[in-house]
């Protein structure tokens, strides 16, 4: 069974950071790329970023909204995605959700974790 | 950026009804279009890829089409579980944008 689970959410001040981790299972993680997307309370879905398989290159695409202060990475031996988040902003506050990606006829977002609420507050 | 938009951002439907969401983009995407449905409190779940393919699991009420600039997201009869929030997404070119969802809501 397909698995992903976001952790390492929670309470935040501006101008810090967090680390988020999506650990995964049931499938050859190295196959595929993953992407991040967000959901502020209430809003609608916003992609963050993306990091192809290494056999695409393991290059990394990120939104405007979070270049220069997100970064994301993977550990394919321990099959887990991670994104790091600094210089965290009140805007930053949302769910954040990994999600499995193929990326090589169609691209597409075909197995998504729980989400990992983080919030960002003085 | 690609500007993705939704019509109607919500509607009421009975069970039964035929539903359907237009996606329109703002620069031709070809194919590159996926659609996705998420109920409250829940991570979104994948319906359709490219413009028009069934994901596996799904029930085949569901149907996309389209290919361009607009894309249609047809459910032919509406069941009690398929209320929720309904989200194209557009991964032509980077950066990847979804459109602002659709609600749909029992009558």
């Amino acid at each position: 069974e397909v698995q992903l689970v976001e952790s390492g959410g929670g309470l935040a001040q501006p101008g810090r950071s967090l680390r988020l981790s999506c650990t995964t299972s049931g499938f050859s993680f190295g196959d595929y790329g993953v992407s991040w997307v967000r959901q502020a309370p209430g809003k609608g879905l916003e992609w963050i970023g993306f990091i192809r398989s290494k056999v695409y290159g393991g290059t990394i695409e990120y939104a405007a909204s979070v270049k220069g202060r997100f970064s994301f990475s993977r550990d394919d031996s321990k099959s887990v995605a991670y994104l790091q988040m600094d210089s965290l902003e009140t805007e930053d506050t949302a769910v954040y959700y990994c999600t499995r990606t193929p990326h090589i006829t169609n691209t597409y977002f075909d197995y998504w974790g729980q989400g990992t609420l983080v919030t960002v507050s003085s | 950026a690609i500007q993705m938009t939704q019509s109607p951002s919500s509607l009421s439907a009975s069970v039964g009804d035929r539903v359907t969401i237009t996606c329109r983009a703002s620069q031709g995407v070809r194919n590159d279009l996926s659609w996705y449905q998420q109920k409250p409190g829940k991570a979104p779940k994948l319906l359709i890829y490219g413009a028009s393919s069934l994901q596996g699991g799904v029930p085949s009420r569901f149907s996309g089409s389209g290919s361009g600039t607009d894309f249609t997201l047809t459910i032919s009869s509406l069941q009690p579980e398929d209320f929720a929030t309904y989200y194209c997404l557009q991964d032509y070119s980077f950066p990847w944008t979804f459109g602002q969802g659709t609600k749909v809501e029992i009558k």
